[in-house]
């Protein structure tokens, strides 16, 4: 059984600059949750997909953005990166009922 | 809104002892569940043990068990014979219960730093 994986695993950008993340869900799992982490913090939910429609979202402003593609691969979009997007972005993957599941992350640093 | 609260920043154990996490939480539902999430310096989140509030019977996973105060909105990690690989950032959190639909995102507590002492 294939585990989720996260790619790239560090990003380097600056501010006013777009970034891509993507992840890909561990097999059987229809569900993908992105999160944040800042230093020394918990993740933050940031919003989910579910059968390729967002399902729900945190207190995150609309310059993230997602995609879930058929296969339930998903991508994490952010626009006009700001400092405070430096973080490590986590994606989790689940199917109705089961626990999320998450992958190694993406560490994003925004100069 | 729900929050956890992990009130130990740090805590160390000796290599073989027991230690227990503890988190509580405030919700006005009554559907909900309940992880301990463990993350490495390698940054990956790995489960360590899921409770579903309507069971009363503590969950355990080999030498992981919580003691789940429903009333109380308590549910600490107890870690018996600690090994070297216990040693990282363990986070407890929350999501609403299934019913109703829509999303569960994961809230979380900031996080206790575990140390094991060799």
């Amino acid at each position: 059984e294939t585990g989720v994986t996260q790619s790239p695993t560090h990003l380097i950008k600056t501010r006013g600059q777009q970034v891509t993340l993507r992840c890909s869900s561990q097999s059987g799992h229809n569900t993908v949750s992105w999160y944040q982490q800042a230093l020394g913090q918990g993740p933050q939910f940031i919003f989910q997909y579910y059968r390729e429609e967002e399902n729900g979202r945190g207190n995150f402003p609309p310059r993230f953005s997602g995609l879930q593609f058929p296969n339930y691969s998903s991508e994490l979009n952010v626009n006009a990166l700001e400092l405070d997007d430096s973080a490590l972005y986590l994606c989790a993957s689940s199917s109705p009922r089961s626990a999320q599941y998450f992958g190694p992350g993406t560490r994003l640093l925004v100069l | 809104a729900q929050t956890v609260t992990q009130s130990q920043p740090e805590m160390s154990v000796q290599e073989a002892e027991t230690v227990t996490l503890s988190c509580t939480y405030d919700t006005s539902e009554s559907d909900y569940y309940l992880f301990w999430y463990k993350q490495p310096p390698s940054r990956q989140m790995i489960l360590v043990i899921r409770q579903e509030a309507y069971k009363q019977q503590n969950a355990t996973e080999n030498r992981f068990s919580v003691n789940f105060q429903k009333a109380a909105k308590s549910f600490s990690l107890k870690i018996s014979d600690s090994q070297l690989g216990d040693a990282a950032m363990y986070f407890c959190a929350y999501r609403r219960g299934y019913s109703g639909g829509g999303a569960d995102g994961l809230t979380f507590g900031k996080g206790t730093h575990l140390i094991i002492q060799p």
